[in-house]
């Protein structure tokens, strides 16, 4: 069965930094990998998805990229904000979707 | 603009109660699934559903059904609510899965408690 891993669980960075967010998963058979933004209390907003042909893709402050045969995808946020503070959480999608349980960001202003 | 929409976003209901927890989305979406998400835990599939009447267990079905009468609405049954079954209920929506671009939608998540 599929295993996802996001390391570290938590973490806490000044305003401004850049940071990297990992996710590493076991079974490189995938169709794609997604990332997710989460507020408390509230659903999964989709950020990025990256075929599993592709090797990154890009959002405004945000950059995702995949590794496939080593089953590692990271996310990178460019001058971290207070408002990227937030639980952010990947997904493989398979034959099914396999989740993390995420990594939850603190952006110190 | 895509929407996976959870009818309650906060219901508190006592043991033995039945529950229901509806979801609608709007996208035409073939696949629906209703995940539970705890601490430490993450998210955890329930059940899961690919065309209208079909369902399928996900990891964690003991203690719930579902029923999938139409294409856009996906129901989450608890017959009878136990305390360990506090929780956030997740609903989300995809194409076929077994394609490669597609997207998984989420609702804004239900907050069940039972006492």
């Amino acid at each position: 069965k599929q295993e996802v891993t996001q390391i570290p669980a938590a973490l806490s960075v000044p305003e401004g930094e850049n940071l990297v967010l990992n996710c590493s998963f076991t079974d490189s058979a995938i169709y794609n990998l997604q990332w997710f933004r989460q507020d408390p209390g509230k659903g999964l907003t989709s950020l990025l998805l990256i075929q599993s042909s592709q090797r990154e893709q890009t959002s405004g402050r945000l950059n995702a990229s995949l590794d496939k045969s080593s089953g590692r995808s990271t996310l990178y946020i460019a001058a971290s904000q207070p408002g990227d503070s937030a639980t952010y959480l990947c997904a493989v999608n398979g034959n099914q979707f396999y989740f993390g349980t995420g990594t939850s960001l603190t952006v110190i202003p | 603009d895509v929407k996976v929409t959870q009818s309650s976003r906060y219901l508190v209901k006592r043991t033995g109660e039945k529950v229901f927890l509806e979801c609608v989305q709007d996208m035409d979406h073939e696949n629906m699934f209703w995940y539970r998400q705890d601490p430490g835990l993450g998210l955890r599939l329930i059940y899961f559903s690919y065309d209208v009447k079909m369902k399928e267990k996900g990891d964690i079905p003991e203690g719930y059904s579902v029923s999938r009468e139409k294409k856009e609405r996906f129901s989450l049954i608890l017959e009878s609510a136990s305390t360990n079954q506090t929780s956030m209920y997740l609903c989300a929506s995809s194409t076929f899965a077994l394609s490669s671009g597609n997207t998984i939608y989420f609702g804004e998540g239900s907050w069940l408690t039972v006492v």
